[in-house]
């Protein structure tokens, strides 16, 4: 089955501590793997996708295929930074999946 | 604005009644996907459209239908509703289609409340 896993509802942090979300992914084939963001009173949006190898808003994530993990990274978290964090994956029918979602608190 | 746009924002109706949401993508974007959010399911795929043809189906009930069409824009139709349909219905667009579908813009999503 394919399914994406966000194992924790919510995450709080204080500002400056590094923050983790994790996500992990069942699927047999190559994924295609993604992070979205909701800020508050904003539209779903997305932040990063493993393709790109790149960095937003201090933000990475690495796929680990051994793992099968798409954690999100940022080794020093700030305020702006608290939303809704949604991983998602791209099965090769073109299908996005998401997990449950992650809510990140960072606090001052 | 030229993001995606959905209609009604909010709807408020009774079991068994019928509604229709409706979306209309991004200027230039061909695909057309359809999630259900609701609060123990997170964001559950429905459906998707490619340039007025499905494409993808997901967890979609046989009760919910929904139509791309030849503007692009798209409409969920959901009928008999039960209680359990009430949700946060997004629509979400792309300008690729295909097997590889590119980065999806989000519309801000048609609240549905079933009493």
């Amino acid at each position: 089955a394919q399914r994406v896993t966000q194992p924790e509802k919510l995450l709080s942090v204080f500002k400056g501590a590094p923050v983790e979300l994790k996500c992990n992914y069942s699927y047999s084939g190559s994924p295609e793997l993604f992070w979205y963001v909701q800020y508050s009173r904003q539209r779903l949006q997305l932040l990063l996708r493993h393709i790109s190898r790149e960095s937003i808003k201090g933000f990475t994530a690495d796929l680990n295929k051994g793992e099968t993990s798409f954690h999100l990274k940022k080794p020093f978290a700030q305020e702006e930074d608290s939303a809704m964090y949604y991983c998602a994956l791209r099965n090769q029918g073109g299908k996005l999946i998401f997990g449950q979602g992650t809510e990140l608190s960072v606090k001052p | 604005d030229s993001g995606v746009t959905q209609t009604p924002k909010h709807l408020i109706t009774a079991t068994g009644q019928r509604v229709t949401l409706r979306c209309s993508p991004r200027s230039g974007d061909l695909s057309v996907y359809w999630y259900q959010q609701s609060l123990d399911q997170g964001l559950q795929f429905l459906i998707q459209y490619y340039n007025g043809e499905e494409r993808a189906k997901g967890n979609i009930l046989e009760r919910f239908s929904a139509q791309q069409f030849p503007d692009l824009h798209s409409e969920l139709n959901l009928s008999s509703l039960e209680l359990g349909d009430s949700a946060l219905y997004f629509c979400a667009s792309s300008v690729e289609g295909g097997l590889y579908t590119g980065e999806l813009f989000f519309g801000e999503g048609s609240r549905l409340t079933v009493l």
